[in-house]
Order: C-alpha cells, then structure tokens, then sequence
C-alpha cells in the first residue's frame, strides 16, 4: 500500500485533457512540495513537474500541477501518443522522515 | 549536466548483501542529496534512502534496518548496501541525484535478482 493514492490507470485520446489525482495526508502533501515523475516502462523516470506546479526547462506546457491541501493533481492537454507512460506523484512525508510515492498511473492514449 | 553510472552484482542468493555503487561525473557532488530508488517487477517507485556530500544520511524506516548509504569508495561516488536480502528484494534499483527536492538526474538502473 503507498503512502500516496493514485488511480491505476487513466486514458485519453490525442488533443484530449487529462488529469491524474494523488491524495495524501497532512504530513506529506499537506505540508510539502509535490512533485511529478513520468515514466515510460524500461526506462529511468524524468521529472515533469516539481514543486507543485514548476516545469523543468525543455517540458512543455502541455503538462501543469496544482495542489489544494493534501491532495495534488497533474494535468496533461493536447495530449499525444508520446505522452503514454506511467505517472508517480511523491513527496516529503515529516511523520517518516522520508519521501513518500503514489501508486502510480498508467495513462493510455487511446 | 551530472551524469550518474551505477554498478553492481545482479544476481544474489538469499541472505546475501547486496551492493552498488553510483559515479557522479560532470558535476559538483556537493549541494546534493544522492539517492536510491527501487522498482520491483510491475511495481512502483519505492525511496531507499539518501545521503549528503557531508555523509548526513536520510532512510526509508521500512528498510532502515538493514540498509547502509556511504561515500566511496572512490571520490563522487556513492554506495548502497542492503542485508540479508530475500526475494522480495528483487527490484531496478536506481541511484539519482535530488536537488531542491526533485530527483532531476536517474542512473540507467540495476537489476538485482534474489534466487537461491
């Protein structure tokens, strides 16, 4: 069971907006960054998002976060075939002294 | 731009130790947090635990007991050890490199596989 919540899975078809949710607690999301990790199976993470809503240079701005007390959510639009991957959420949890990962969210572009 | 290159034994019986090693070449190794993550087959990111240019050391509590993070042996480098490994154990593992608080930087991953 991860400390952080994810849907399984989510999915969307090209130029289509899609949100995935990470829920946590107060002692993780409520009273720290969350951050964002894409994954393509196979291959090392990348970061997309950080510190809630930060983009790294080179992501584009089809990729957003936002928070709202302890739960967070990544926003992908005009989606693309490129953008199917595995989704983590994480952040610092203050009760283990330690980060913390959602489940993660496998999104498929239909 | 830090490039990360990890190395280590991928096959391991029960009961063993495992260890890997993480080179951080092209960039500073202070101001850091030098990590490492694990994924095991099908599963997702789980945090083993970090540690600073200053050996100040951060472990998952799930692992704690078992897990040791070091400097070296060799200059910018880093280590993990992870006792009495079983099969559970059996995982990607990843060294990475946190700055403000994001992992920005991923070794290509290790494979280790526990099997008597």
């Amino acid at each position: 069971q991860s400390v952080l919540t994810q849907p399984p899975s989510a999915s969307g078809t090209p130029g289509q907006r899609v949100t995935i949710s990470c829920s946590g607690s107060s002692s993780n999301i409520g009273s720290n960054f969350v951050y964002w990790y894409q994954q393509v199976p196979g291959t090392a993470p990348k970061l997309p998002i950080y510190r809630n809503n930060q983009r790294p240079s080179g992501v584009p701005d089809r990729f957003s976060g936002s928070k709202s007390g302890t739960s967070a959510s990544l926003a992908i639009s005009g989606l693309r075939s490129e953008d199917e991957a595995d989704y983590y959420c994480a952040a610092w949890d203050d009760s283990l002294s330690g980060w913390v990962f959602g489940g993660g969210t496998k999104l498929t572009v239909l | 731009q830090v490039q990360l290159q990890q190395w280590g034994a991928g096959l391991l019986k029960p009961s063993e130790t495992l260890a890997l090693t993480c080179g951080v070449y092209g960039g500073s190794f202070r101001g850091y947090w030098w990590s490492w993550i694990r994924q095991s087959p099908g599963k997702g990111l789980e945090w083993i635990g970090e540690i600073n240019h200053s050996g100040n050391t951060n472990y998952n509590p799930s692992l704690k007991s078992r897990v040791t993070i070091s400097i070296g042996p060799s200059k910018n480098q880093f280590s993990l050890k992870l006792s009495s490994v079983t099969a559970a154990d059996t995982a990607v593992y990843y060294c990475a490199k946190r700055g403000g608080g994001e992992v920005d930087v991923w070794g290509k991953g290790t494979t280790v596989t526990v099997s008597s």
